[in-house]
């Protein structure tokens, strides 16, 4: 049983360039959440979404970020016109039930560097 | 907002010695979990806590939930090399989303 696949494991990009971040949850979980960490620090919450909806964005800044998980297919983390202090890892999760009470498994991660 | 605090951000400790580290939520919590990231790492599922004054093991490790549901602790018995990363606290209250503490990065020396 696969876990949580995240892709790329590396992505380097250069100030104003998009980066797309993919996450494909575990099989039978339907309930992603995107996470970033700076170094040194904790996980700040993004995004929580299920298949074709978003659930809560509170943690999404206003501009640039946008998320998605389509009925087929990863869920997708966009980042638009990236800038450097966008750099940090960004982490996946997946649950099987929702309402952020079920235990999270998370992915390996895309550390995103931008030059 | 919700604020999960936890201390200390350090730790380190000879091998063999005890370790804890604490989480403080400013609003009461319905349920608080906790993780684990080893160095380059990702996060990973230690345990949920639910109840009020609700206490866990896990072989060297004790988790406790304070009874009025806004601290939670987690012990080590006699540390482990195995045992170094980042332990976070995760808390969730009322329509709040689960809410990360920054974590305790426990260091051993042998």
């Amino acid at each position: 049983n696969a876990g949580v696949m995240q892709n790329p494991r590396h992505l380097v990009r250069r100030r104003g360039q998009e980066a797309r971040l993919r996450c494909s949850p575990m099989k039978g979980h339907s309930h992603v959440y995107w996470y970033r960490q700076l170094p040194e620090e904790g996980l700040k919450f993004m995004v929580y979404l299920q298949k074709e909806n978003i659930i809560d964005e509170s943690g999404m800044p206003k501009e640039r970020f946008s998320a998605e998980f389509p009925k087929e297919g990863p869920s997708i983390l966009r980042i638009q016109q990236v800038v450097r202090g966008d750099s940090a890892a960004y982490f996946c999760a997946s649950s099987l039930q929702g309402l952020y009470t079920d235990t999270q498994y998370f992915g390996p991660g895309t550390r995103l560097t931008v030059l | 907002g919700q604020q999960v605090m936890q201390i200390p951000q350090y730790q380190h400790v000879q091998e063999g010695e005890d370790f804890t580290t604490y989480c403080n939520s400013s609003t009461t919590l319905s349920n608080i979990q906790w993780y684990k990231q080893r160095p380059g790492g990702h996060p990973v599922f230690l345990i949920q806590l639910v109840k009020s004054g609700e206490v866990k093991k896990q072989k060297r490790l004790t988790f406790q939930f304070g009874e009025a549901k806004k601290n939670s602790s987690l012990h080590i018995t006699a540390t482990q090399t195995t045992d170094v990363g980042t332990y976070f606290c995760a808390g969730r209250g009322g329509a709040d989303g689960l809410t990360f503490g920054k974590g305790t990065h426990l260091i051993i020396q042998p």
